[in-house]
């Protein structure tokens, strides 16, 4: 099936600085879900993209799909320490089955 | 949305030995499912619990050794058969609603098999 691969594996990031985390695929998404699990909980969904260029916000969060929807990217601005985690992208494939990409676990340093 | 809940939250075992795991949404969903985390690792997909028939199992996993139940539209059992090391892992089963393909997740069961 799909594979969706993720980089960087680690994000090391001071606090108030930005970052991005990409995920990639070498054949077309039907669409992009991400979701952020915190240490030691569970994933918790955060957005879908669906159409080819969409670009969605949700307030320091900015989600994007790339053009030829084989790539996406989550950018976050101003890093907080409430943004530790793993940030996952997904496919959602016939049967509604969920394709993870391998994670970006997020440090923040203060 | 859709509240899940996992029991148990951990659990120790010995090889050879079986466990079931419940999980529990609040309200009516179609699609429920069962993944896979291991330490430090994505999330992979067992399975999708059908309701009122056999789960559908991916690539990798089998009945045998992951039987899964879905007697219901709010409750699913997933047992890990004769468990080895192996298969110390957190299990985690979610949930779709119609809005918009969201998948909400359980909180996890975390098993150490020793």
């Amino acid at each position: 099936g799909q594979q969706v691969m993720q980089i960087p594996q680690y994000q090391h990031v001071q606090e108030g600085e930005d970052f991005t985390t990409y995920c990639n695929s070498s054949t077309t998404l039907s669409n992009i879900q991400w979701y952020k699990q915190r240490p030691g909980g569970h994933p918790v969904f955060l957005i879908q993209l669906v159409k080819s260029g969409e670009v969605k916000k949700q307030k320091r969060l900015t989600f994007q799909f790339g053009e030829a929807k084989k790539n996406s990217s989550l950018h976050i601005t101003a890093t907080q320490t409430t943004d530790v985690g793993t940030y996952f992208c997904a496919e959602i494939s016939s049967g509604n089955k969920l394709t993870f990409g391998g994670g970006t676990r997020v440090l923040v340093k203060p | 949305s859709a509240v899940i809940s996992q029991k148990p939250s951990r659990d120790i075992c010995q090889r050879g030995t079986s466990l079931t795991i419940q999980c529990q949404v609040d309200s009516q969903v179609t699609m429920m499912f069962w993944y896979r985390q291991q330490p430090g690792q994505s999330l992979t997909l067992i399975a999708t619990a059908n309701q009122g028939s056999e789960a559908t199992y991916e690539s990798g996993f089998v009945i045998d050794k992951f039987p899964i139940s879905r007697p219901n539209l709010t409750f699913s059992t997933l047992t890990v058969s004769n468990m080895s090391p192996e298969d110390s892992s957190i299990y985690l089963c979610s949930a779709e609603t119609s809005a918009p393909d969201t998948q909400y997740f359980g909180p996890g069961t975390r098993l150490t098999v020793l």
